[in-house]
């Protein structure tokens, strides 16, 4: 059974830093990539960043790029988003997501994680 | 603003065939496939239909999928109460080099 498990929100300072991490198992890690996926509050789905299941190769959206990094570690099984100068917009529940692909690209994401909620404010 | 555009909700009776749109350009949906999937209240989203109409195991075939174009539609027929969700298209845009979302449409069960 494939499980995605989401840890590491919480309450983040506008312009500090926070890390999500999502522990995988069901399936073989590293021959797929992995999403986050964002939804802020009472609003609809943001794709934010994702990773090719080898790690070579990562993608952002606009709105995160510098400031955001997604990183793996096929040995753990475990994806990371690395979150900093956060702004209070970052406000969302973050949902990690696996790819029916090793890249990421149109394939869709078969499964999600319960999401974890990271809040921005001072 | 999402780039995929959306109606934002959509209502039915039980039984009811519903169909709900999801419009975009030639760097997303003219070039890419087209993935749903539907949100029920207080869970993740989960995968409803990809490339375009394939059904994963387990979704009833009471929902499909089309595109044509820039275009894609999701019907679902012998509508019932468990269907009432939020249901987003999504498709990778070349341009953007990423997934790109529609606003998400609420079908409520009348």
């Amino acid at each position: 059974e494939v499980q995605l498990l989401e840890s590491g929100g919480g309450l983040g300072q506008p312009g500090g830093s926070l890390r999500l991490s999502c522990e995988a198992s069901g399936f073989t890690f590293s021959s797929y990539a992995m999403t986050w996926v964002r939804q802020a509050p009472g609003k609809g789905l943001e794709w934010v960043s994702a990773i090719r299941g080898t790690g070579s190769r990562t993608y952002y959206a606009d709105s995160v790029k510098g400031r955001f990094t997604i990183s793996r570690d096929n040995s753990k099984n475990t994806v990371y988003l690395e979150m900093n100068t956060l702004r209070a917009e970052d406000t969302a529940v973050y949902y990690c997501a696996k790819d029916r692909f090793g890249y990421p690209g149109d394939a869709g994401f078969d499964y999600w994680g319960q999401g974890t909620l990271v809040t921005v404010s001072s | 603003q999402s780039v995929l555009t959306q109606p934002p909700s959509t209502s039915g009776t039980p039984g009811q065939r519903v169909s709900i749109s999801c419009s975009g350009s030639s760097s997303n949906i003219g070039t890419n496939t087209v993935n749903w999937y539907q949100q029920l209240p207080g869970t993740a989203p989960k995968l409803l239909i990809y490339s375009n109409n394939q059904r994963p195991s387990g979704v009833p075939d009471r929902f499909s999928g089309s595109k044509s174009g820039t275009s894609a539609s999701l019907a679902i027929s012998g509508l019932q109460s468990e269907d009432e969700a939020d249901y987003y298209c999504a498709a990778w845009d070349d341009g953007l080099n990423g997934v790109v979302f529609g606003g998400g449409t609420k079908l409520t069960v009348l």
